[in-house]
């Protein structure tokens, strides 16, 4: 399987301050059809989880404007660009281009 | 709006089977991959496998083979995820999620069944 690898996996935050979390894959994420298949998800305590990126950048609907994706290749990373209370969770990377499709440990969010 | 609504916590004992399901609506549901996730006590999350219900062709991750069978009515747009013979290291949160982009994504997520074994 593609091993994902996420850092940090704890990331204490102010509120209002910028969190950056990097995804790093064991191969290269580049589909065939020249797609990357990248996922950024959010789970909050006691919730399942939400797609808040896919395809490396794409922000899903109802998404707020703070959290962006970027990334190519075998590297990548979601920013939150100020950190407010409801973005407490844990996020997952996810890439689909590799069967079975394999995600990141997490990287617990938590306000300091 | 897509919707997938799993089937209400259980609680077996070793030994046991079980079947858990997740029911789809808001899409045409025999059109869409539906793929099953394990999430255990306080840990990540790991795929266990997918089935197209428009023809039941059904992949397992190699970690699941043999371990688990997944299934699905089209008829009444259910999925369904079950265990022969239930172990204690079964005790999980598992979802259902839908799969598009020829599975290769991910947008929709049930709400979770929490299966715990214990005798």
């Amino acid at each position: 399987d593609v091993v994902m690898t996420q850092s940090p996996l704890s990331l204490p935050v102010t509120l209002g301050q910028p969190a950056s979390i990097s995804c790093r894959s064991s191969q290269s994420l580049v589909y065939s059809d020249g797609n990357t298949y990248l996922n950024w998800f959010q789970q909050r305590p006691g919730q399942s989880p939400r797609r808040l990126i896919y395809k490396v950048s794409n922000r899903d609907s109802g998404v707020p404007e703070r959290f962006s994706g970027s990334g190519s290749g075998t590297d990548f990373t979601l920013k939150i660009s100020r950190v407010e209370a409801e973005d407490v969770g844990v996020y997952y990377c996810m890439q689909g281009s590799h069967w079975p499709g394999t995600f990141g440990q997490g990287t617990k969010v938590e306000i300091k | 709006e897509v919707q997938l609504v799993q089937s209400g916590a259980e609680v077996k004992k070793p030994g046991e089977s079980l079947k858990i399901s997740c029911k789809g609506s808001g899409y045409s549901f025999s059109s869409y991959w539906i793929g099953w996730v394990r999430q255990m006590p306080g840990k990540g999350l790991e795929w266990m496998g997918i089935i197209y219900p428009g023809d039941s062709d059904t992949r397992y991750s190699p970690s699941f083979q043999g371990q688990v069978t997944i299934s699905a009515d089209k008829s009444i747009s259910t999925a369904y995820l079950q265990w022969g013979s239930l172990r204690a290291s079964d005790t999980a949160m598992y979802y259902c999620a839908r799969r598009v982009a020829g599975f290769k994504d991910v947008d929709s997520w049930g709400q979770g069944t929490l299966v715990t074994v214990s005798s």
